[in-house]
């Protein structure tokens, strides 16, 4: 089971938005609709802001959002604020009760 | 408003064994699946494992298999990671998680995690 592929990095101004891409292959991204993201501040527990691809938890502001695209999920914030300023994670099911993480991303508000 | 709780920081020798807890509270326990997930220092998110409480059946990451058991104590409402040979790679933050599921007409089908644990920093050092 390989780590799904993040950008390292992604930046943007404060109002701006950014997209964050996870690509795996077809037997994880591309083969169910189960891929959640996380957003993680050093020293506390991952949040979740996506699940099932698009949807999003109550209290989780609407600026998030999710989409995928055969092998490639995408994570978009959009009127970016610098409390976005953190490390986001994608994760997929990746078939027989297994699960996969994303490499990682950190967004950065210029 | 179900909430993880994990037990205590750990200092373990190479070779050792660690085992973590997580209690749940506000919920019903058996309902879900828990896994657990690790974070090497300047390292991501890495998933370990889960357990399936009510049949008490778990599966792992190819890389922890044979390494790693993970239980749930349905009368406790808490679910364990064992690891053993601690190596010095081992040191990590690990995080228990409720997975969330979806149901359609036919079946349900394991997918999020969430909530989370706060962490528990295993260190193994000689």
């Amino acid at each position: 089971q390989s780590a799904l592929t993040q950008p390292r990095s992604v930046s943007g101004s404060p109002g701006q938005s950014v997209t964050i891409s996870c690509t795996g292959t077809s037997s994880d991204v591309g083969g169910y609709d189960s891929v959640s993201w996380y957003q993680h501040h050093p020293g506390q527990a991952p949040k979740l802001m996506i699940f099932d691809v698009s949807k999003r938890p109550s209290g989780v502001p609407d600026r998030f959002s999710g989409s995928k695209s055969g092998n490639t999920a995408s994570l978009t914030i959009s009127g970016l604020q610098a409390e976005d300023e953190t490390d986001y994670y994608c994760c997929s099911y990746a078939g027989t009760y297994t699960w996969v993480f994303g490499t990682g991303t950190k967004v950065a508000v210029l | 408003q179900v909430q993880l709780v994990q037990s205590g920081a750990e200092v373990k020798k190479p070779g050792s064994s660690v085992k973590v807890s997580c209690k749940a509270s506000g919920g019903t326990f058996s309902d879900h699946t828990f896994t657990w997930v690790r974070q090497a220092p300047g390292q991501g998110l890495e998933w370990m494992g889960r357990v399936i409480p009510i049949f008490g059946k778990a599966s792992y990451a190819q890389k922890f298999q044979g390494r790693v058991t993970i239980t749930a104590d349905e009368s406790t409402s808490t679910a364990y990671m064992e690891l053993n040979s601690l190596r010095s790679e081992d040191t990590a933050v690990y995080y228990c998680a409720r997975v969330g599921f979806y149901c359609t007409s036919t079946s349900c089908y394991d997918s999020w995690f969430d909530p989370w644990g706060q962490g528990t920093l295993v260190t193994v050092s000689s």
